[in-house]
C-alpha cells in the first residue's frame, strides 16, 4: 500500500524546476508533503484534499489528479533552501489521522 | 510553538535488551505515531495510538509493543532487540480535523 515516488532523486542548479510524483494504487482520501533536511525532522509543507484544489505557496505547489490517484509537487525556480528528501503522505481513509509515507524522493540543489 | 521531544538522540544497546524510547508532546494532540526511517525505504508505520490507551499497528509492528498512559507521553517498546532494528525511530502527533504531523527530532537506535 505504500506510494510509490518518482523520481528517486534528482538534482538542479539554482532557478530549476522540479516534479515529484506521488501515485497510488488504492483510492486516496489526501495526499500529505513533508520535507526533511539532513539532520532534522520532517516538516509539513501541505495537503491535499480529494476533490480540492491546488494548493501552493512560494514557489512550490501540488496538485492532485483523482482519475489517476496521483498527486504531484512543483517546485519552480529552485533555491539551495529547497535540498532534502521530499516525502508524500498519503490518507486512504477519511480523517483517520493515518498516513502511508512514500519512500522518498532527494532533491539537491546545486549553486 | 509546537514540540514533540524524544528522550534520546542516539542510543546504543545490545542484543536481547529490552529498549524503550520516549515522545512527548505538548500540543494536546489525539493522535500519536511511530515510524522507523530507513534508506529507501521511507518513513514505514509501526505503530499509532488515536487516544489514552488505545493503539492500532502499522505496517511493521512485530518485535515491538507501545504503551500510552497518559494524552501527552507515547513509548515504544522493543522487548528484545535485535540487530535489524538498529534504525531511525520518529515519533509524530496530529489532531483532527488538520491531521497535519509533527515530528520529533528521531532517536538513532544502534543495536550490536
Amino acid at each position: 500500500q505504500q506510494p510509490v515516488q518518482s523520481p528517486q532523486a534528482v538534482i538542479l542548479r539554482e532557478g530549476e524546476d522540479a516534479v515529484i510524483n506521488c501515485s497510488s494504487s488504492k483510492a486516496l482520501y489526501s495526499v500529505h508533503w513533508y520535507r526533511q533536511k539532513h539532520g532534522e525532522a520532517p516538516v509539513f509543507l501541505m495537503i491535499l484534499l480529494k476533490g480540492g484544489e491546488q494548493k501552493g505557496h512560494d514557489k512550490i505547489s501540488a496538485s492532485f489528479n483523482e482519475k489517476k490517484q496521483q498527486s504531484s509537487l512543483y517546485l519552480t525556480a529552485s533555491q539551495l533552501s529547497y535540498s532534502g528528501t521530499y516525502f508524500c503522505g498519503t490518507e486512504y481513509e477519511s480523517n483517520t489521522g493515518k498516513l502511508i509515507f512514500g519512500q522518498g524522493t532527494t532533491l539537491q540543489v546545486k549553486p | 510553538d509546537v514540540k514533540v521531544t524524544q528522550s534520546s538522540r542516539y542510543l546504543v544497546k545490545r542484543t536481547g535488551e529490552k529498549v524503550f524510547l520516549e515522545c512527548v508532546q505538548d500540543m494536546d494532540h489525539e493522535n500519536m505515531f511511530w515510524y522507523r526511517q530507513d534508506p529507501g525505504l521511507g518513513l514505514r508505520l509501526i505503530y499509532f495510538s488515536y487516544d489514552v490507551k488505545m493503539k492500532e499497528k502499522g505496517d511493521i509492528p512485530e518485535g515491538y509493543s507501545v504503551s500510552r498512559e497518559k494524552k501527552e507521553r507515547f513509548s515504544l517498546i522493543l522487548e528484545s532487540a535485535s540487530t535489524n532494528q538498529t534504525s531511525m525511530y520518529l515519533c509524530a502527533s496530529s489532531s483532527l480535523p488538520s491531521n497535519t504531523q509533527y515530528f520529533g527530532p528521531g532517536t538513532r537506535l544502534t543495536v550490536l
